[in-house]
């Protein structure tokens, strides 16, 4: 089955205690993206990934880092999370081919930084 | 820079009558707009979605949309709502522009659409 896949789907922390979102997909798509969802403000591309060792900021990208080294994983890394990184967060993959405008996205993991 | 509009924070509506939740955009060329629909706990999942071509589009669950390039709106619809139509729906809007920002969405801010018995 296609899919992207995140983990944990539930995490509380504490401020300053760094954290790794896991994020694969099996569909073989080039372009990768991190999302945070808020109320009101929708979601935001916090940064995206065209292809292996490809990455680039997206909308809301400080406090953030991810990397690219394998196609199918596009962790999302908190060196230091604070509060107001309290959200709900999106992995998406979408491939270069006729069908590139389709995201596909994962699960969503809750993140709630004390 | 491209931005999406959904006015309503929240549509209330009866079963078995039309369903309507509104969306404009802007954006530079023309859009790739989008419907996705988000039930509690669960992630996105894609509903319908304009390229080019006809100006009203068919997606999933009965829901359709039309593309108004003069109004720049692009409203989803369903005839007749169900109570298992209550859910989060997010309008999104990309840029035309091949390899765009891997591919962006640019999301308006969610509408709440209750629908009771």
């Amino acid at each position: 089955e296609a899919q992207v896949t995140q983990n944990p789907r539930y995490l509380i922390t504490v401020t300053g205690k760094k954290l790794t979102v896991t994020c694969s997909q099996n569909m073989n798509h080039e372009y990768m993206s991190w999302y945070r969802q808020d109320p009101g403000l929708g979601l935001r591309q916090i940064y995206y990934s065209m292809n292996v060792e490809v990455t680039d900021k997206g909308d809301v990208p400080e406090g953030y880092k991810v990397s690219r080294k394998e196609k199918r994983n596009f962790p999302l890394i908190l060196e230091s999370p604070s509060p107001n990184q309290t959200s709900l967060y999106f992995c998406a993959s979408s491939s270069t081919g006729k069908s590139y405008y389709e995201q596909y996205f994962g699960p969503g993991t809750r993140l709630t930084v004390t | 820079a491209q931005s999406v509009a959904q006015p309503e924070d929240q549509v209330n509506v009866a079963e078995g009558n039309p369903l309507t939740v509104k969306c404009t955009y802007s954006v530079s060329g023309n859009p790739y707009l989008f419907w996705y629909v988000q039930y509690p706990n669960r992630g996105l999942q894609f509903l319908l979605k304009y390229i080019t071509g006809d100006n009203l589009v068919k997606g999933s669950y009965g829901f359709e949309a039309e593309f108004n390039k003069s109004q720049t709106s692009f409203h989803l619809k369903k005839p007749s709502a169900l109570v298992s139509d209550s859910a989060l729906y997010f309008c999104a809007v990309r840029a035309p522009m091949i390899k765009a920002a891997g591919n962006k969405l640019t999301f308006g801010g969610g509408t709440r659409v209750l629908v009771k018995p």
